[in-house]
C-alpha cells in the first residue's frame, strides 16, 4: 500500500515533443505529490508538486495532472528540450513524513 | 541562499569498517531526511530527524544510525559495512511549514 508505481521506465522523445510520465498510488492518506529531476552524479531537484485539492498545476513547460479518484498523477513536459534529458522521479508523502518514490523514468530528448 | 551540503563527496571503505556521512541543511530548515539510492533500487528512505529527535526510520538494519545536532546538521553512521551498502546517500532538508524536501548532492559510498 506504500508503493508508488511509475511508468514508463524509459522514454525517448523528439525535441519539441511532449513527454508524459505516469504514477499511481494506493495509499489514500498521501497528501503531497512532488516530481524530482535528477541528472547523473547529482542529487534530485524538486521540479513541481501538487496536493490533492487541485487537479492540475502548471509551472512553465511542466504540468502535473492529478486524478484523485483514479489515484493517479502524471507529469507532462511540453516542448521537450535536450537539456530535459534526465531521470524523473515521482513521489508521495503524508504530511511531513518520508517521501515514497517511484522507480524513476529515464528521459532522453533527441534534437 | 546556500543549498543542502553533504560531505564527503566520495567515501571508500572496506567491508566491516564504519562510515560517517554529514549533512548541513538549508538555513532555517529543522528537518533532515536521509535516503539511500542504490543502483537499480531507486530511492529508499532511511531516517528522519526533526528538532534533534528521530521521527521515523525506514526498513534498514540497526547498524544504520544517525543523529541531529543543535544546529540542525545531521550525521549518518553505518557500522559493519557490507558490500551492498555501496550507494549514493542523499540528505534532504525541509521547513515543515512548506513540506518541500530539498536534496543535497549526495555522498557516494563504495564498500570494497
Amino acid at each position: 500500500q506504500q508503493q508508488v508505481k511509475q511508468s514508463p521506465q524509459s522514454l525517448i522523445v523528439q525535441k519539441g515533443g511532449i513527454s508524459i510520465i505516469n504514477c499511481a498510488y494506493e495509499n489514500t492518506a498521501f497528501d503531497y505529490f512532488p516530481w524530482y529531476q535528477q541528472f547523473p552524479g547529482k542529487g534530485p531537484a524538486l521540479l513541481i508538486a501538487i496536493r490533492p485539492d487541485v487537479s492540475e498545476k502548471k509551472e512553465g513547460r511542466f504540468t502535473i495532472s492529478f486524478n484523485k479518484s483514479a489515484k493517479q498523477f502524471s507529469l507532462h513536459i511540453m516542448d521537450s528540450q535536450p537539456g530535459d534529458s534526465a531521470t524523473y522521479f515521482c513521489a508521495a508523502s503524508t504530511g511531513t513524513d518520508k517521501l515514497i518514490f517511484g522507480t524513476g523514468t529515464r528521459l532522453q530528448v533527441f534534437p | 541562499e546556500a543549498g543542502v551540503t553533504q560531505s564527503p563527496t566520495h567515501l571508500i571503505k572496506t567491508r566491516g569498517q564504519q562510515a560517517t556521512l554529514r549533512c548541513s541543511p538549508i538555513s532555517g530548515h529543522t528537518s533532515v531526511y536521509w535516503y539511500q539510492q542504490a543502483l537499480g533500487l531507486g530511492l529508499q528512505f532511511l531516517l528522519w530527524y526533526d528538532e534533534g529527535e528521530e521521527r521515523n526510520r525506514g526498513n534498514f538494519p540497526p547498524r544504520f544510525s544517525g543523529r541531529q545536532f543543535p544546529n540542525y546538521s545531521s550525521e549518518l553512521n553505518v557500522n559493519a559495512l557490507e558490500l551492498e551498502d555501496s550507494a549514493l546517500y542523499l540528505c534532504a532538508s525541509m521547513w515543515v511549514a512548506y513540506n518541500e524536501q530539498f536534496f543535497g548532492p549526495g555522498t557516494r559510498l563504495t564498500v570494497l
